[in-house]
């Protein structure tokens, strides 16, 4: 069985502050994606990356960054600097090759910035 | 513009009065899904189809019901709606269903409906 954690409920930093908002995985597939979505205060779901289980190079875009490592089964997300702009729901997902199209959530970390 | 249309996209209603939430996308995609959203539990998938009069459960379908006559559409319907059902609902299609396809599946989804039953 597959399954996302997010240990982190709600954080809340203030602005300018780094914050890595955590993910763990579980599968037995060896080919797999995971996925971060951003959900803001007015609620759709904004795709932020999307990275398959042969690549473990960590990324970087702009003040996002990601960390994935296959051995702690771990997929962690930095923002640095962050902006009032950043606060949302942040959700980890998981989708495994033998069911193809289905993505399993984590159950989301709600990121508050404070001016 | 590629999108996933919801609608509506709130609605409040009464427990037994049956309703359809009714999905759309533009993109000809053969894979449409449908999720709950609830706190704590993150989203949930409800009912999922592989193309056209091809459906299947999800992890929480009672309740729920479908269905894919056309590839671009794909109702909700809540045939008996209970308090229990109010929820954030998304619908989601990607490119492809099929296993070796994995890797241009990036799953859009619709805005959202706010569902609540009173």
């Amino acid at each position: 069985a597959q399954k996302v954690t997010q240990a982190q409920t709600e954080i809340s930093v203030v602005e300018k502050e780094d914050v890595t908002l955590d993910c763990v995985y579980e599968t037995r597939d060896t080919t797999y994606y995971l996925f971060w979505y951003k959900q803001p205060p007015s609620g759709e779901l904004v795709f932020l990356i999307r990275r398959n289980s042969f690549d473990e190079q960590n990324e970087i875009s702009g003040r996002y960054s990601w960390n994935f490592q296959k051995s702690t089964s771990s997929f962690n997300f930095t923002i640095t600097a962050s902006q009032v702009v950043d606060s949302a729901v942040y959700f980890c997902a998981l989708s495994v090759y033998s069911s193809a199209s289905k993505i399993i959530f984590g159950s989301g970390t709600r990121l508050s910035i404070r001016p | 513009e590629a999108q996933v249309t919801q609608n509506p996209r709130y609605l409040i209603t009464v427990t037994g009065k049956k309703l359809t939430v009714t999905c759309s996308q533009n993109m000809n995609h053969e894979y449409m899904s449908w999720y709950r959203q609830d706190p704590g539990l993150g989203l949930r998938q409800i009912y999922y189809s592989m193309n056209v009069e091809v459906t299947d459960k999800g992890d929480v379908p009672e309740g729920y019901k479908v269905s894919r006559k056309e590839k671009r559409n794909f109702p909700l319907i809540l045939e008996s709606p209970s308090p229990n059902q109010t929820s954030l609902y998304f619908c989601a299609s990607s490119l492809s269903s099929g296993r070796a396809s994995l890797a241009k599946n990036i799953q859009y989804f619709g805005a959202g409906t706010r569902l609540s039953v009173l």
